[in-house]
């Protein structure tokens, strides 16, 4: 079955406490991005991965890293999360871009909720 | 830059009556997409409908109807007869050149509450 997969579905931490949240898919797609959704703001890029080692900024990068050595896992770090980081994060992923433009459907995985205490 | 809106924050609904969800768009693209996306109370999100900027057809799902007129900026979404089953938030998204291409630039969700 074709999925994004995302573990731990449910987290609740301390502030400063290192935590990786883990995001894989099956279908080989090239792109790769995670999102975070907030009451009243939707959902919002942090990072994004066109292909293997390639990775850059979305949109409210701060207090996130990600890393993808290996096409199919890309990992959301919080290296010292904080209270405002307390939010649903989701991955996605889907074929790569047409002439610079996301066309393809995106596959969202079924999401993290984290909460920071 | 790119925006989304969907002004309707929350709408409530008896079940068999027709809704409107709200859709409008900015971009200075004329290569673009969108989407829509349904919420179930569950949390995860699924994928409803994708266009593209040069297809102004309307489209048809079963209960589901999307109106799309670039004339207005706007991209409905229409369910009929809606069931309990319907209610969601529903998030409407844009992907286009000038919003760097590389993300979906979300709405901020309508709430749909469908009761008996």
């Amino acid at each position: 079955e074709a999925q994004v997969t995302q573990n731990p579905r449910y987290l609740i931490t301390v502030t400063g406490k290192k935590l990786t949240v883990t995001c894989s898919q099956n279908m080989n797609h090239e792109y790769m991005s995670w999102y975070r959704q907030d009451p009243g703001l939707g959902l919002r890029q942090i990072y994004y991965s066109m292909n293997v080692e390639v990775t850059d900024k979305g949109d409210v990068p701060e207090g996130y890293k990600v890393s993808r050595k290996e096409k199919r896992n890309f990992p959301l770090i919080l290296e010292s999360p904080s209270p405002n980081q307390t939010s649903l994060y989701f991955c996605a992923s889907s074929f790569g871009l047409a002439g610079g433009v996301l066309t393809d459907t995106q596959y969202f995985g079924p999401g993290t909720r984290l909460t920071v205490l | 830059a790119q925006k989304v809106t969907q002004a309707q924050t929350e709408i409530s609904v008896v079940e068999k009556e027709d809704v409107t969800l709200d859709c409008v768009y900015e971009t200075r693209d004329t290569t673009y997409y969108l989407f829509w996306y349904k919420q179930p109370p569950s949390g995860e999100l699924v994928f409803l409908i994708r266009r593209n900027s040069f297809d102004e057809q309307n489209e048809i799902s079963g209960r589901y109807s999307w109106n799309f007129q670039k004339s207005t900026s706007s991209f409905n979404f229409t369910i009929t007869a809606s069931q309990v089953v319907d209610s969601a938030v529903y998030f409407c998204a844009l992907s286009g050149f000038t919003g760097g291409g590389n993300k979906l630039t979300f709405g901020t969700g309508t709430q749909l509450k469908v009761e008996l």
